[in-house]
């Protein structure tokens, strides 16, 4: 069975700074890999992900995860934090060549961001 | 593209009243998803359906909680009685399953059973 596993709760981060929100996943076949964001009072939103390529994929609002196969992690980072990145990050994964669309949706990592 | 809409926003309830939150997914998406999220078990998957069928209901925590999807442009999860417990923000979701695999959101519905 497929798993994500996000090892911080939060993460903190001065503005400017970059930024590195953890994901490890298990699958048993070829890992279809997401980010999403949820921002307070609001539904998650889509920022990136990696089905097949290029292991840096660039995604919304700057942001970039690599996948890594060997360490089966798939990190989300981004060059210089904002304030307005402040939020609630999921790591989810589906196991790719699957008939049915299931995501697993790891905990969340709140990334705190301060002035 | 409106997104995925969900209805009502906010529900407060009394425990044992029949609950019904209403989803419409993106036009041409096929599959659809009901989450559950709380403070304490986090993200939870209820039911998802693929071209209206239900695949997966493995995650409704009870029978007092049912899905439907009579067309490919609605469903429906009932909650039938309600409880105190049943507090939570829902999230329809639905994703097209062709060339792309994310799911899109929507705002969620807010329920607060008293």
């Amino acid at each position: 069975a497929q798993s994500v596993a996000q090892p911080e709760d939060q993460v903190n981060v001065a503005e400017g700074n970059p930024l590195t929100v953890k994901c490890t996943y298990s699958v048993s076949g070829n890992p279809y890999l997401f980010w999403y964001v949820q921002y307070p009072n609001r539904g998650l939103q889509f920022l990136l992900k990696y089905i097949t390529g290029d292991n840096l994929v660039k995604g919304s609002y700057g942001f970039e995860a690599e996948f890594n196969k060997s360490q089966t992690s798939f990190h989300l980072k981004k060059p210089s934090a904002l304030v307005s990145d402040s939020a609630l990050y999921f790591c989810a994964v589906r196991e790719g060549n699957t008939g049915f669309q299931k995501l697993v949706f790891g905990t969340g990592t709140r990334l705190l961001v301060s002035p | 593209d409106a997104g995925v809409i969900q209805s009502p926003r906010h529900e407060v309830t009394e425990m044992g009243q029949e609950v019904t939150l209403r989803c419409k997914p993106i036009s041409g998406h096929n599959s659809l998803f009901w989450y559950r999220q709380t403070m304490m078990r986090g993200l939870e998957l209820l039911i998802y359906f693929n071209n209206n069928v239900p695949i997966d209901d493995s995650g409704m925590p009870e029978d007092r909680f049912s899905a439907k999807m009579p067309n490919a442009s609605f469903s429906t999860l009932k909650i039938q009685p309600s409880e105190p417990r049943d507090s939570a923000v829902y999230f329809c979701a639905s994703s097209s399953g062709t060339s792309s695999y994310e799911q899109y959101f929507g705002p969620g519905t807010r329920l607060t059973v008293t």
